[in-house]
């Protein structure tokens, strides 16, 4: 069963923390996305990636950054956590091409306290 | 003008009945066409997609397509409490494109 997996499920932080947020996919895809969901706004692009050490600026990549090492890890990285970052992270991958759709990993609920 | 819109809802359908969910897309260029379904807590899973004109059927789901008019739809045959969840629609803007542009979604209830 192909998988998109995120480090955690539930995660508390403090503000002004540095938070890592680990993704992983299974599937060899060449293309990494993490998006932010919040009530009322929808789906937000933070950050994608479509190779290796290849990063690009979504929609609203302000207090984020993100790294990409292996094809098969993507890590986002909130530099100084804040209150309004308070959010379910949604990590996604897909391969290259017209017919492909993205598979999401099972999200990260994140509160900054 | 929001690049995919869909009525946020909440829409709400009697159990055994055909629920009817409407996309528009400003990108005239636009590819291809995704649907996917996301229930309360969880996050959004793929159930169609579509990249040419006219309909598509997939068990109870069938997904129509029109580019003249920049509209893309699903319909759920026989509708089950089980469909009830947030459905969103995405679209892949041009050719080569590696993301997709979403829309806010539509809230589905089905009543039994």
């Amino acid at each position: 069963d192909v998988k998109v997996t995120q480090s955690s499920r539930y995660l508390v932080k403090r503000t002004g923390e540095k938070v890592f947020l680990e993704c992983v996919q299974d599937m060899d895809h060449e293309n990494m996305f993490w998006y932010r969901q919040d009530p009322g706004l929808g789906l937000r692009l933070i950050y994608f990636s479509y190779d290796v050490k290849m990063k690009e600026k979504g929609d609203i990549p302000e207090g984020y950054s993100v790294s990409r090492e292996k094809k098969e890890r993507f890590s986002l990285i909130l530099e100084s956590a804040s209150t309004n970052q308070t959010s379910m992270y949604l990590c996604a991958s897909s391969f290259s091409g017209q017919a492909y759709g993205y598979t999401f990993g099972s999200g990260t609920r994140l509160t900054v306290v | 003008q929001k690049e995919v819109e869909q009525n946020s809802g909440p829409l709400s359908v009697p159990e055994g009945a055909i629920a009817s969910l409407n996309c528009t897309y400003s990108d005239r260029g636009s590819q291809s066409f995704f649907w996917y379904r996301q229930y309360s807590g969880k996050s959004p899973e793929l159930i169609m997609f579509i990249y040419s004109n006219g309909d598509k059927e997939d068990g109870r789901f069938t997904a129509q397509l029109n580019k003249a008019s920049q509209y893309v739809s699903l319909l759920i045959r026989d509708s089950q409490p089980s469909d009830s969840a947030t459905y969103l629609c995405a679209v892949r803007p041009i050719q080569g494109a590696q993301k997709l542009v979403f829309g806010q979604g539509t809230r589905l209830t089905i009543n039994p």
